[in-house]
């Protein structure tokens, strides 16, 4: 039973225009939430992070929503630019426990 | 600074046979865990070790082990490697719970 979901595995968007890539998790447990951002052949790389007493996180082009009464989160990327190009994956975890539970992943594909 | 590395790059494995993925981190940090990426599953954790000498069970542990003998260094183990352990695995190491940095991955393939 997957607790952190990303039900669009792709998603395809026109450079500068907003990218919204969506999460949703069953586990009310979770405090904290993140997105990594994987390129092929390397390993995620942190991107953006919101805990569960905010309702949005702002860095730059980036900015992570939480709606916890709906258990959904979103990463909006504006203006999207093809360097986003990337796989993003969403994780969730609980303060006092060490392991993130990842989502499966949404390929963004920015075309120029 | 290397930040966290992972050794080897790739390897092919025939079943039954064992091996050791190395992951090494110079951040001085505390956390280390390592990680399985199969299609369509994320990543999925399979041993985490809060610090030097101390390792725990993740989501998905079964057929592996782990050790740290050092703070800078994180072993995964296969006794005896099965298909079902193809997979792209990574290490990872933090300070704390929040920015786990990752390496970039270890392709496995067992026949």
């Amino acid at each position: 039973d997957q607790q952190v979901k990303q039900n669009s595995p792709s998603l395809s968007v026109q450079e500068g225009r907003i990218s919204i890539l969506n999460c949703d998790y069953t586990n009310s447990m979770f405090d904290y939430f993140l997105w990594y951002k994987k390129y092929p052949a390397e390993g995620p790389t942190f991107l953006i992070s919101i805990s569960s007493i905010k309702d949005k996180n702002e860095d730059g082009r980036f900015t992570v929503f939480l709606n916890k009464s709906a258990k959904h989160l979103s990463l909006h990327i504006v203006p999207s630019q093809p360097g986003d190009s990337a796989v993003y994956f969403c994780a969730a975890g609980e303060t006092g426990r060490r392991a993130l539970t990842f989502g499966s992943g949404t390929r963004l594909q920015v075309q120029p | 600074n290397a930040g966290v590395t992972q050794t080897p790059k790739f390897r092919v494995l025939k079943t039954g046979q064992s091996m050791t993925l190395l992951c090494a981190q110079d951040m001085n940090h505390e956390y280390m865990y390592w990680y399985r990426q199969d299609p369509g599953m994320g990543l999925r954790l399979i041993h985490y070790s809060v610090g030097e000498g101390t390792t725990a069970k993740g989501e998905v542990p079964d057929g592996y082990n782990v050790s740290r003998l050092k703070k800078q260094n994180f072993l995964l183990g296969l006794e005896s490697a099965a298909p079902s352990q193809t997979s792209v695995y990574f290490c990872a190491s933090s300070l704390a719970e929040l920015g786990q940095f990752f390496g970039p991955g270890t392709r496995l393939t067992v026949l």
